[in-house]
């Protein structure tokens, strides 16, 4: 079955620093483009950043400069190092699968989310 | 960037049909991809490519773009497709290319 299972939200003051971690099953993290989309309280959804199979890393304006995606290969898992946090970073962070296909891309599966919280 | 507008809100009565909408720009020449999420829960792919449904996903759930619309279409609703409805496009165009809808909710009365 192929599964993502976020860890590592959490509370956390203005400018500190978070790890979110997604481990895979089912499928292989380095063979696939993975993203991190997040929601805030009550909103919509918003693309954080994707990594590409190949290594490349993009990122949101409003996280680059401040945010790094990366993967262990050995463990199948995908990172969000977030650091100089801010309040309006508040959100429900996902991980997904991004389906890279004839010039369009969706995300499935997703994970279950976890809860990132920047407040003093 | 590109902008998909959603109504906020859009209600209907067990067993009729729903239909959410997806504006945006020529959206008909983009490939319209669509996510169901329920209250607590992370989205769910229902739609991908205009109209192809994964696995799982029952027939009632369809999907059609043209134009500058881009439909959902829900027949013979059930009080469990009440959620949150997201359209999404990649626009390679831009430097934004993810692109969301705002969402909409889906009443079942």
């Amino acid at each position: 079955e192929v599964q993502l299972v976020e860890s590592g939200g959490g509370l956390v003051q203005p400018g500190g620093s978070l790890r979110l971690s997604c481990a895979a099953s089912g499928f292989t993290v380095s063979s696939n483009y993975m993203s991190w989309v997040r929601q805030a309280p009550g909103k919509g959804l918003e693309w954080v950043s994707v990594i590409y199979s190949g290594g490349s890393t993009y990122y949101a304006d409003s996280v680059k400069g401040r945010f790094t995606i990366s993967r262990d290969n050995s463990k199948n898992t995908l990172y969000l190092q977030m650091n100089s946090l801010r309040a309006e970073d508040t959100a429900v962070y996902y991980c997904a699968r991004d389906q890279a296909v004839a010039g369009t891309r969706w995300f499935d599966p997703w994970g279950q989310g976890t809860l990132v919280t920047v407040s003093s | 960037s590109y902008v998909l507008t959603q109504p906020p809100s859009v209600s209907v009565a067990p067993g009729k049909t729903a239909r959410i909408t997806c504006g945006g720009n020529n959206i008909g020449s983009k490939s319209v991809h669509w996510y169901q999420q329920k209250p607590g829960q992370a989205p769910v792919l229902v739609i991908y490519y205009d109209s192809d449904r994964p696995s799982g996903i029952p027939e009632r759930f369809s999907g059609s773009n043209s134009g500058n619309t881009a439909t959902l279409t829900i027949s013979r609703v059930e009080a469990g497709d009440e959620a949150d409805y997201y359209c999404q496009v990649w626009d390679s165009s831009s430097d934004h290319p993810v692109v969301f809808g705002g969402g909409t909710k889906l009443t079942v009365l």
